[in-house]
């Protein structure tokens, strides 16, 4: 079973409707992330959370919010998604070792979001 | 400012080595990452530097300079499947560990 899963794979929604994407990990990690990525901008982050109480704005927040239900679990909404927001999503987690650890970040398998 | 360069697309031959530079202009440093990214699907971590010098690890090796703000991916014995974005991503010193990545590097491999 994979680490990180996100749900839905691919939705197409029209503009106005709000939307949940959801990101599950089974790795332990404290640490969750949500970036959008778009064709020639690189991955971007919108929101991370350290921990269930924790929860911080990424560079590119704006029409998105947030919830952290668990160590698990994190959830993207886009309250009232416009086309704009169209873009491949991926939630990652990692771990904090300490001032001098890799603490890579992992990846879900992503969300192809598709908002007319 | 925070600002990652790499070239956009690259070309090589199966068997073949390739070097993916990144050079980043950020405020603080903790260390760059290499990512691989296949068309449709999720970054997978290849390297992590944080010192200067170079780190190996199979056909892939990464190299660091902190001084020049630069670092290189080489692939070595380039393989059909290695055809792929290699994305670079620099973290910050301070408590978010956020990573700030470039746009990528598409390399096509070519029989």
């Amino acid at each position: 079973d994979a680490d990180v899963t996100q749900t839905p794979r691919n939705r197409i929604t029209k503009t106005g409707k709000r939307i949940m994407l959801e990101c599950s990990q089974t790795k332990g990690h404290d640490r969750m992330y949500w970036y959008r990525q778009d064709p020639g901008l690189g991955l971007r982050l919108i929101y991370y959370s350290f921990d269930v109480k924790d929860i911080n704005k990424g560079e590119i927040s704006d029409g998105y919010s947030v919830s952290r239900q668990a160590q698990a679990k994190f959830s993207l909404s886009l309250e009232s998604a416009i086309p704009n927001q169209t873009a491949l999503y991926f939630c990652a987690t990692s771990d904090f070792g300490g001032s001098f650890s890799t603490d890579t970040q992992y990846f879900g398998p992503g969300t192809r979001l598709t908002v007319l | 400012g925070q600002n990652i360069d790499q070239p956009t697309e690259m070309t090589a031959t199966e068997g073949a080595i390739v070097q993916i530079n990144c050079t980043y202009q950020t405020s603080g440093f903790n260390g760059l990452f290499w990512y691989q990214q296949h068309a449709g699907e999720a970054p997978t971590f290849l390297s992590y530097n944080v010192l200067d010098g170079l780190e190996e690890k199979g056909r892939f090796s990464s190299f660091l300079s902190r001084s020049k703000g630069y670092s290189y991916l080489l692939l070595k014995e380039l393989q059909m499947k290695d055809s792929a974005s290699y994305l670079c991503a620099v973290r910050s010193p301070y408590r978010t560990d956020k990573l700030i990545f470039g746009t990528g590097t598409r390399l096509q491999v070519f029989p």
